[in-house]
């Protein structure tokens, strides 16, 4: 069975300064992997996907991603973070196959302070 | 363009009580999945539905939860007998295939008293 983790569950970090999340998944089969971010009191949006080619995909607001499937992760960066970043931010994966079902990391909130 | 609504937005309810929760996915999305939020799971895939096929739900945690897509469209998700741990933010994701990504809804905050 597919399962991810996102090893840190809070990430703090001063405005302007980089940040990674880290994601790491387990699966037996090629899966599709995608990062998204939720606002307080907001549903879920899209900031990239995986589901071939180039290993490093680019996102909305800055972020970027690598698959790196030796290592079956999918770590999310952004150079320079801004307040506005403030959120939690979930993995996740989908088998390529199946029905598209997600499986979602436990999130990763972070903390941008001034 | 219109996005996945859902609705209500909040539903406040006695434990025993019926609820239905609304789906209106994206226009010309056939998949359709409805997912929940709550602080001690986290997110949790709950059923699945894709054109006329048969729905997965392998993620329903009871018989009390039901769900049904009428004319490929609009979905509800029904709850019978509602418990206490049934309190969460149950969210409705649609997508154009499946494994593609999936747009979300705002989502429904049931609070079961």
């Amino acid at each position: 069975a597919q399962s991810v983790t996102q090893l840190d569950s809070q990430v703090p970090v001063f405005e302007e300064a980089p940040v990674e999340l880290r994601c790491n998944y387990s699966s037996s089969v090629s899966v599709y992997l995608f990062w998204y971010v939720q606002y307080p009191n907001q549903g879920l949006q899209l900031l990239l996907k995986y589901l071939s080619g180039s290993t490093l995909v680019k996102g909305i607001n800055g972020f970027e991603a690598e698959f790196n499937k030796s290592q079956t992760s999918f770590h999310l960066r952004k150079p320079s973070v801004h307040i506005s970043d403030t959120a939690e931010y979930f993995c996740a994966v989908t088998v390529s196959s199946n029905t598209g079902k997600l499986i979602f990391g436990q999130g990763t909130t972070l903390q941008v302070k001034p | 363009g219109a996005g996945v609504s859902q609705s209500p937005s909040n539903k406040v309810t006695e434990k025993g009580k019926d609820v239905e929760l609304r789906c209106d996915p994206i226009s010309g999305h056939t998949a359709l999945y409805w997912y929940r939020q709550s602080l001690g799971q986290g997110l949790e895939f709950l059923i699945y539905f894709q054109g006329n096929s048969a729905p997965d739900k392998s993620g329903l945690p009871s018989d009390r939860f039901s769900a049904e897509r009428t004319g490929g469209s609009v979905s509800t998700l029904t709850i019978q007998r509602t418990q206490q741990e049934d309190s969460a933010v149950y969210l409705c994701a649609s997508s154009m295939s499946p494994g593609l990504e999936q747009y979300f809804g705002p989502g429904t905050r049931l609070t079961v008293t």
